[in-house]
């Protein structure tokens, strides 16, 4: 079993629509949850980043961690055009960059 | 325009060729890494130096070898490379290794071609 599984799509919304990016993980240590944007030919950038279990949210954005479950997801709210990137889940045991693991991404499109 | 700058953006190189990536950081971070990136997969991190001093080798293959001079430059040397060794090579950057978490800055990225 894989230690992180994402869904790589596409995926393909209109403009304006709630997206769901979901990711799971097999790990039940993992403590620290992170989501990066990967625009095409760009590096990945930090969306968001939370620890443990909750919500945190940011603008149009609202990362979500279900640690019985073992579920991340990522809500886009209002999704513009310039939304549609890769999004990378990530996450790790302990606070050390060696550590992090990262999903396979989800590709989103956003139609206008 | 990001903190940390890779080049070149695009190789393409034979497999007897030797070839080099560059990394360099402008942010005065203290640790580097090599991430590879193929389609569809996670990334893979490769190598990690953390105040120059190489922390981790994730079973890489030799005819990888990197180079960290100081603590604002990260070199991937490439020598004998296999088509399947084509991918995008991301470096990337953090404050410390260990400490309060933060985030991973990246580079654009080196899109590498093995013929």
């Amino acid at each position: 079993q894989k230690e992180v599984e994402q869904d790589p799509g596409p995926l393909s919304v209109p403009e304006g629509a709630i997206v769901s990016l979901n990711c799971t993980y097999s790990n039940s240590a993992f403590q620290y949850f992170m989501w990066y944007r990967q625009y095409s030919r760009k590096g990945p950038e930090l969306l968001m980043y939370t620890y443990s279990s909750g919500n945190k949210e940011d603008g149009r954005f609202t990362a979500q961690v279900d640690k019985s479950s073992k579920y991340i997801s990522l809500f886009i709210r209002d999704s513009q055009p310039s939304d549609s990137a890769t999004y990378l889940c990530a996450m790790s045991q302990v606070s050390s960059y060696d550590k992090v693991i990262f999903g396979p991404g989800t590709s989103l499109s956003v139609i206008p | 325009e990001t903190g940390v700058t890779q080049t070149p953006r695009h190789l393409v190189m034979g497999m007897t060729n030797k070839k080099s990536l560059k990394c360099e950081q402008h942010l005065g971070h203290n640790a580097m890494y090599w991430y590879k990136q193929s389609a569809k997969k996670p990334l893979e991190l490769m190598f990690v130096y953390s105040l120059e001093e190489r922390v981790e080798n994730n079973s890489v293959p030799s005819r990888f070898s990197p180079e960290c001079p100081n603590s604002s430059h990260l070199f991937l040397h490439l020598h004998t490379l296999q088509p399947e060794d084509s991918a995008l090579y991301l470096c990337a950057s953090s404050q410390d290794l260990i400490g309060r978490f933060g985030e991973l800055f990246f580079g654009e990225g080196s899109r590498l071609t093995v013929l």
